[in-house]
């Protein structure tokens, strides 16, 4: 069974550092592309930053040189360092798997973290 | 960027009723298309992917169309359960977007 579990998010003051985790299970993390999405307090999704089986990576320009997306693969677990937080990054955040078969979709998610950024 | 826009933002409907939402992507995607429903404090679920083909598990009442910019999502025969809000989202440039979302509610 697929499962996606998130850990790491919590309170943190602007200008702070934050890194989130992704632990998977049911299937391998480096042989998928992964993706961040966030949901902000009473908003819709975005989308943050995917890394691809091959290790490219790819930012919002919202988070892009703030934010760094990576995998462990002996931990089989993906990540999002954030740093330069700044308020607009409160949000729910969740992995997802970015299943490619031609064309990528998000067919299992996490059950998100929240990140607080505030004094 | 690509920018997605769905219409409308709201939708109001009946138990039983069909629905249509519309996805626009601000040039053509193809078929980079899919369809995901939310419920309030869960998780994303996938229903449409590749524009038009119907995640396993997910009732057949969802249906996807459209190819280019123009895009549907229909729901045919609504139920308690489909009362949620529905976002598209475009994965043909590598800096994937969302639509705004259309919330669904009871009239």
């Amino acid at each position: 069974e697929v499962q996606l579990v998130e850990s790491g998010g919590g309170l943190i003051q602007p200008g702070g550092s934050l890194r989130l985790s992704c632990a998977a299970s049911g299937f391998t993390v480096s042989s998928n592309y992964m993706s961040w999405v966030r949901q902000a307090p009473g908003k819709g999704l975005e989308w943050v930053s995917v890394i691809y089986s091959g290790g490219n990576t790819y930012y919002a320009d919202s988070v892009k040189g703030r934010f760094t997306i990576s995998r462990d693969n002996s931990k089989n677990t993906l990540y999002l360092q954030m740093n330069s937080l700044r308020a607009e990054d409160t949000a729910v955040y969740y992995c997802a798997r970015d299943r490619y078969s031609g064309i990528p979709y998000f067919d299992y998610w996490g059950q998100g973290t929240l990140v607080t950024v505030s004094s | 960027d690509i920018q997605m826009t769905q219409s409308p933002s709201s939708l109001s409907a009946s138990v039983g009723d069909r629905v249509t939402i519309a996805c626009r992507a601000s040039q053509s995607i193809s078929s980079y298309l899919n369809w995901y429903q939310q419920k309030p404090g869960k998780a994303p679920k996938l229903l449409i992917y590749a524009a038009s083909s119907l995640q396993s598990g997910v009732p057949s009442r969802f249906s996807g169309s459209g190819f280019g910019t123009s895009f549907t999502l229909t729901v045919s025969g609504l139920q308690p359960e489909d009362f949620a809000t529905y976002y598209c989202q475009q994965s043909y440039s590598t800096l994937y977007s969302f639509g705004q979302g259309t919330k669904l509610e009871i009239k």
